[in-house]
Order: structure tokens, then C-alpha cells, then sequence
């Protein structure tokens, strides 16, 4: 079956520094992984997806992520956080085609940027 | 971008009554929807998924009887949690696929049963 981790319930970081979202994979065949972002009391946005082609994925708000393979890991990656950027992050990977193709989403990490 | 309009973003309601969640796509068709829980700070947990003109599909341990979905348009699905209990207080998500694969989410609604 298809499922996606997030191992950090909670990241820190002050604003300036780079962040790291982290995230693992498991799969059957080739994974459609994302990444959202959700507001306090908000639907989720859309930043990112892997399918297939470059293992660095940019996606919106300067956000990126690096496929990795080896590692089953697809890790959220920002190169200077804003405290704009604190909010709820999920990855999620797409179940097979016989599940109707719905999303799994991982736990999600609350990402806290400070001044 | 695409579109999808929820509603309402918040509902209280009374112990035993009926509650209504609209899912709209406002600009495509969403051949398929999908409806979310979520508790707070937590992860959406998937309830069902819901194809225009055919029965939804419900995930395990979710009563299909208390939480019903209505697909009968292309553009138009709908929630309604049956005799809502306090612990059917939650925040509920929904998601529409385009034709193209691609997926939107609505806002949420934030339902408290009294």
C-alpha cells in the first residue's frame, strides 16, 4: 500500500535560515508524491509535485523538493524561511489506480518560522 | 486557477440534527470528489470518495449511513453528517479532480455539535 511519513510533528527555525520539511515514502511502482500547505482553519494549497523527470521540484512561495530515490525520501526544502511561511505541511502520495487515485497524506509538521 | 467553493466555512449545530456540506467547482468539471476529516493539527483522514452519478465509496469504519454524499452534478457534491453528535465535531475538507488530474481543495468547514 501506498503511505507517506513525516517524522518531525514540529520544526523550528528563524526566519532567514533555510528549512527542511522532511518526508519518506512508500510505494508500489513509480510515486506521484506532493506537497500542501494548510493555513489555521483553511483548505490545503498546492506547492508541489513529483511524477517523474528532474528529482528537484520547485513548486510556489520559492518552496522546493528533492526526490530521492535511494532514500525514498521527498524532502520540502526552502533556501531563506519567512514567518509567513508558518503554517501545517503535508505530503502526500497518490494511492494506486484501483484506489480511485485518492491522496494519502502523511501526518504533517507544523512548521514555525520566528523573527 | 481552478476553483473549488465550500459551504459553509462554519456551522454550529444542535445535537441530533442534520447538517448540509456543499462542495462546488466553480470553474471545471470534477468527475470525482473527495471528502476529508480533519482533527486539530492532525492529518485528513479520507472518509469517501465521490463519483458524479454513481454511489460514493466509503473508507473503512465510516458509516455511510451517517455521513451521506451526493454527487448528482458534474460541478456539485454534498456532506451531510445525519443526526450529528458532539463527536462528529470536526473540520471537514473536501477536494475536486478535474478532468486533467489535477486536484483542488475547498476551504473547509468547521462544524461544532452543542
Amino acid at each position: 500500500a501506498q503511505s507517506v511519513a513525516q517524522p518531525e510533528d514540529q520544526v523550528n527555525v528563524a526566519e532567514g535560515n533555510p528549512l527542511t520539511v522532511k518526508c519518506t515514502y512508500s510505494v508500489s511502482g513509480n510515486p506521484y508524491l506532493f506537497w500542501y500547505v494548510q493555513y489555521p482553519n483553511r483548505g490545503l494549497q498546492f506547492l508541489l509535485k513529483y511524477i517523474t523527470g528532474d528529482n528537484l521540484v520547485k513548486g510556489s512561495y520559492g518552496f522546493e523538493a528533492e526526490f530521492n530515490k535511494s532514500q525514498t525520501s521527498f524532502h520540502l526544502k526552502k533556501p531563506s524561511a519567512l514567518v509567513s511561511d508558518s503554517a501545517l505541511y503535508f505530503c502526500a502520495v497518490r494511492g494506486l489506480y484501483n484506489q480511485g487515485g485518492k491522496l494519502i497524506f502523511g501526518q504533517g509538521t507544523e512548521l514555525s518560522v520566528k523573527p | 486557477g481552478a476553483v473549488v467553493s465550500q459551504h459553509p466555512s462554519r456551522v454550529i449545530c444542535k445535537s441530533g440534527t442534520s447538517v448540509k456540506i456543499e462542495c462546488r467547482s466553480l470553474d471545471f468539471q470534477a468527475t470525482t470528489m473527495f471528502w476529508y476529516r480533519q482533527f486539530p493539527k492532525q492529518s485528513l483522514m479520507l472518509m469517501a470518495t465521490s463519483n458524479e452519478g454513481s454511489k460514493a465509496t466509503y473508507e473503512q469504519g465510516v458509516e455511510k449511513d451517517k455521513f451521506l454524499i451526493n454527487h448528482a452534478s458534474l460541478t456539485l457534491s454534498t456532506l451531510t453528517v445525519t443526526s450529528a453528535h458532539p463527536e462528529d465535531s470536526s473540520f471537514y475538507i473536501c477536494s475536486a479532480r478535474a478532468l486533467d488530474e489535477k486536484l483542488f481543495f475547498g476551504s473547509g468547514t468547521q462544524l461544532s455539535v452543542l
